[in-house]
C-alpha cells in the first residue's frame, strides 16, 4: 500500500517557467512533510520542509503548498533552471517526526534551455 | 562539517554471499536510519537506530540486520544475498531521536549477480 502518492512521474519545463509536483497522503497521522532532491549517483538532499500548521512555505525559488483537508502537499520551482533537473521525493512521517519517513515514488524533472 | 559517510560506495557480490554496509553520521547525530532504493523508486525504510537501540524496523526479510556502534556508527548486514536486492542502500542521521532532518549520505551501490 503506496502511503503518498506522487504525480507527475516525470516533468519537462522550460528554463524560467515554473515546475509543479504534487503529492497526496492518506493517513492523516502524517505530520512532516519533507521534499527531497536526488540527482544522479547522489543521496537524497533536503531542500525545504512543512509541517500542517502552516499552509505555505517559502525558501529562495522552492515552495511547499499544504492542503491539510484534501492531504495533498505541492512542490512548486519558480524560474526553473536547468541545474534543477534531477529527481524530486516527497516525503512524510508521523507522530512529530518519531516514525521514519515515508517517500512518494519521485518525479524526474527536466529543465530545458 | 563532514556529512554522512558511507562505505562503500559501489560493491558487486554474488548471489548467497554477504555483505556489511557502514555509515557514519554527521558529528553530533545520535540517530541512525538506514534505506533501500530500488532503480526508479523512493527510498524504502528498513531500520531506525538511537543511542545504539533499534528503534523501528522495516518490512524487510530477517535476512536484514543492522547495529549501532558507541561512536553512533552504524553497519547494515545482509545475509543470503539475492537478486532483488540490488539497490542503492542509503544512511541518513539526524540530531535526535526523530525521523525529521534526516540528513542523507551518498549511498551504496550494491549489485548482486
Amino acid at each position: 500500500q503506496q502511503q503518498v502518492k506522487q504525480s507527475p512521474q516525470s516533468l519537462i519545463v522550460q528554463k524560467g517557467g515554473i515546475s509543479i509536483i504534487n503529492c497526496a497522503y492518506e493517513n492523516t497521522a502524517f505530520d512532516y512533510f519533507p521534499w527531497y532532491q536526488q540527482f544522479p549517483g547522489k543521496g537524497p538532499a533536503l531542500l525545504i520542509a512543512i509541517r500542517p500548521d502552516v499552509s505555505e512555505k517559502k525558501e529562495g525559488r522552492f515552495t511547499i503548498s499544504f492542503n491539510k483537508s484534501a492531504k495533498q502537499f505541492s512542490l512548486h520551482i519558480m524560474d526553473s533552471q536547468p541545474g534543477d533537473s534531477a529527481t524530486y521525493f516527497c516525503a512524510a512521517s508521523a507522530n512529530s517526526g518519531n516514525t521514519p519517513l515515508v517517500f512518494g515514488k519521485g518525479t524526474r524533472l527536466s529543465v530545458i534551455a | 562539517d563532514a556529512g554522512v559517510t558511507q562505505s562503500p560506495t559501489h560493491l558487486i557480490k554474488t548471489r548467497g554471499q554477504h555483505v556489511t554496509l557502514r555509515c557514519s553520521p554527521i558529528s553530533g547525530h545520535k540517530s541512525v536510519s538506514w534505506y533501500q532504493q530500488v532503480l526508479g523508486q523512493g527510498p524504502q525504510f528498513i531500520f531506525q537506530y538511537y543511542e545504539k537501540e533499534e528503534r523501528g524496523r522495516g518490512n524487510f526479510p530477517d535476512r536484514f540486520s543492522a547495529r549501532q556502534f558507541p561512536n553512533y556508527s552504524s553497519e547494515l548486514n545482509v545475509n543470503a544475498l539475492l537478486l532483488g536486492d540490488s539497490a542503492l542502500y542509503l544512511c541518513a542521521s539526524s540530531l535526535v531521536d526523530r525521523g525529521t532532518e534526516a540528513f542523507f549520505g551518498q549511498g551504496t551501490r550494491l549489485t548482486v549477480v
